[in-house]
């Protein structure tokens, strides 16, 4: 157990339908960090949040979104879904830097049909 | 903005003979570099990390890691493969002092150990 907790493990869903992850992240972590890994595009940063805030912004769809609630933890919300979302969604969480390396949940699988 | 490149997407390699899994890297800035394992069906789980001091980084599970500087790379090695060891490994960097610390990640090198 890494300490970073994602829901639910997998899901299944129609296309046009809108779902949400969930991520908790280590205790103490302030930063959390969303990534969608997929065949064809490999591990693709799509957000940070540092302690309430959006911090960066990578290859996030505008039909994505994500926030991060002053309990620290963290919601992606994808909407109109289409069968090329079907990938991974890892969170990762890390004190405040890069320094310590980042901890992974063990991710989400959305697969949508 | 940085770049990783990791040349080989599979390496097969026998039961107890030596890996090197190459990585290079692209930045205009001074970066931190990292490698991590994901096991089938897992989370990415970190090996080591480069930050700065000695360019030798002896990660978990006698894995090892070179930063080069002048190559612009960070090779990860272990002298002799385990069963176990079979897992997707991905290189990853950020900017030393970027706006962000976001990691870009690599397109990953599977590691077939065959006995």
């Amino acid at each position: 157990d890494s300490g970073v907790t994602q829901t639910p493990k997998h899901l299944i869903t129609a296309t046009g339908q809108r779902v949400t992850l969930r991520c908790s992240p280590r205790s103490g972590d302030l930063s959390v960090y969303w990534y969608q890994q997929s065949l064809d595009q490999g591990l693709q940063f799509l957000i940070q949040y540092y302690n309430g805030e959006e911090r960066a912004k990578g290859n996030i769809l505008e039909r994505f979104s994500a926030q991060q609630f002053p309990d620290l933890h963290s919601e992606l919300n994808l909407s109109s879904l289409e069968l090329g979302d079907s990938a991974l969604y890892f969170c990762a969480s890390s004190v405040k830097g890069t320094d310590y390396g980042y901890t992974f949940g063990s991710g989400t699988r959305l697969t949508v049909v | 903005a940085q770049s990783v490149t990791q040349l080989d997407s599979q390496v097969p390699v026998f039961e107890e003979a030596p890996v090197e899994l190459r990585c290079n890297y692209s930045s205009s800035v001074s970066v931190y570099l990292f490698w991590y394992v994901q096991y089938p069906n897992q989370g990415l789980q970190l090996l080591l990390k480069y930050l700065s001091g000695s360019t030798l980084v002896k990660g978990i599970n006698g894995f090892e890691a070179e930063f080069n500087k002048s190559q612009t790379s960070f090779h990860l090695r272990k002298p002799s493969v385990h069963i176990s060891d079979t897992a997707e490994y991905f290189c990853a960097v950020t900017a030393l002092r970027g706006a962000t610390n976001k990691l870009i990640f690599g397109t990953g090198t599977l590691l077939a150990v065959q006995p």
